[in-house]
């Protein structure tokens, strides 16, 4: 069974900093990556999706995947308060089934 | 609008009293699936489904049953609730059948708790 681990926070950053959040996963056959946001009694929505090595950038958000050390990354840059979160790394099993999804790392953003 | 809904959104029984908790979605979808979530342990699937009377057990299916008659609906149903399955439930549906490249979209959760 796959497994995705991810420090469960909180990871508190002020407004406009760069807020980090790490996950790293076991198998090293995973080929996508997936980040999930959600809010305090809210469902997760998807904010990036990664497959290849390196980086991807979608307005504030960056992904970056490093296959060989089998961690994937998820920076914010200029963290604003209602990027205060949850965030949940997901892959999928090894049947392309189920998401497997971390326990998440919660973020604080404070104003 | 494209959305996964659940019904009801907050539930309190008791144990040993049968429910359904329904799920539909309006998106033409051919995968369903069912997740429960804890405190320190995550989200984990229950049951999913790919098509029409296609369904299969996901990691913790003890205690549960769906069906999936109609393509946009996805019950799940507790025969007999125990109080170990007050949790927060997620139906999530997506587009393709494996979830390797595809977005699964979540409903808004049914907040269980069985007394």
């Amino acid at each position: 069974q796959k497994e995705v681990e991810q420090n469960s926070g909180p990871l508190s950053v002020p407004e406009g900093a760069i807020a980090s959040l790490n996950c790293t996963y076991s198998d090293r056959g995973s080929q996508s990556f997936f980040w999930y946001r959600q809010y305090s009694g809210k469902s997760p929505e998807l904010i990036m999706s990664i497959y290849s090595n390196g980086d991807k950038e979608d307005g504030r958000f960056t992904a970056q995947l490093n296959k060989a050390s089998q961690y994937v990354s998820l920076l914010i840059r200029d963290s604003q308060p209602s990027d205060s979160a949850t965030y949940l790394c997901a892959v999928p099993n090894q049947a392309g089934t189920a998401l497997i999804f971390g326990k998440g790392t919660t973020l604080s953003v404070s104003s | 609008e494209a959305q996964v809904t659940q019904n009801p959104r907050y539930l309190i029984t008791v144990t040993g009293k049968k429910l359904t908790v329904t799920c539909s979605q309006n998106m033409n979808h051919e995968y369903m699936s069912w997740y429960r979530q804890d405190p320190g342990l995550g989200l984990r699937q229950i049951y999913y489904s790919m098509n029409v009377e296609v369904t299969d057990k996901g990691d913790v299916p003890e205690g549960y049953k769906v069906s999936r008659k109609e393509k946009r609906n996805f019950p799940l149903i507790l025969e007999s609730p125990s109080p170990n399955q007050t949790s927060l439930y997620f139906c999530a549906s997506s587009l393709r059948r494996r979830q390797d490249t595809d977005t699964q979209y979540f409903g808004p959760g049914t907040r269980l708790t069985v007394l």
